[in-house]
């Protein structure tokens, strides 16, 4: 089956810098990918999401990134604030819809 | 506005008891997921539903049983509770593929084993 691995597993920045999370997945038949952001209490919260026939995607200070071939894709947050600050987690879907996340990463933005 | 919904948000047991959790979505999805989120593992799949009468086991489904009577709810039952099973527990929902396979989440239910 899929597996997905996510890195790093904490990252903290200070508000107005850049944050990077990077996953990696191992079925090449996968096809969609999306980041979720749970904040403490709350379940996932959809972000932003990738399929596999485009390379980049942006909305807003929110981009991600997407390599077929090395199998792995990436979280870019920008101008990163305090409120940005939670639990995101990758995942990966082939055709039949089930997701296989990541293990998850805590971003700390310190004002 | 449609939702997804979870009961109890609380729930405390004793090992051995039989446990129904609740799922409820309003947004008439075909697709149904029960997921357990524990430190350590991320979200990991329990059972999952494409449509009434439609049921699949997930990655670790020993010990939990569902059923899909209607396109709303999809229950998860703890057969006989065991303490390797307290966790959080989030139930999410689905339109189908086509473009249309973002899954949406519920708010969760930390269910403890005693």
């Amino acid at each position: 089956g899929e597996n997905v691995e996510q890195h790093p597993s904490t990252l903290s920045v200070q508000e107005g810098d850049s944050a990077v999370i990077k996953c990696t997945y191992s079925d090449s038949a996968s096809n969609y990918f999306p980041w979720y952001k749970q904040e403490l209490g709350k379940g996932p919260q959809l972000i932003i999401d990738i399929r596999s026939n485009v390379g980049e995607k942006k909305d807003q200070r929110i981009a991600v990134t997407l390599n077929k071939t090395a199998k792995h894709f990436s979280l870019h947050i920008t101008e990163t604030q305090p409120e940005d600050s939670a639990v995101y987690f990758c995942a990966a879907s082939t055709a039949g819809n089930m997701l296989t996340f990541g293990g998850g990463t805590r971003l700390m933005v310190k004002p | 506005d449609a939702e997804i919904t979870q009961s109890p948000r609380h729930k405390i047991t004793e090992t051995g008891r039989q446990v129904t959790l609740a799922c409820h979505q309003t947004w008439n999805h075909n697709n149904m997921f029960w997921y357990r989120q524990d430190l350590g593992h991320g979200l990991r799949l329990i059972h999952y539903s494409y449509g009434v009468q439609d049921t699949n086991k997930g990655e670790v489904s020993d010990g939990y049983s569902v059923s899909r009577s209607n396109t709303e709810d999809l229950p998860l039952t703890l057969e006989s509770a065991a303490s390797s099973q307290t966790s959080v527990y989030f139930c999410a929902s689905s339109d189908g593929g086509g473009g249309r396979d973002t899954q949406y989440f519920g708010p969760g239910t930390r269910l403890t084993v005693l």
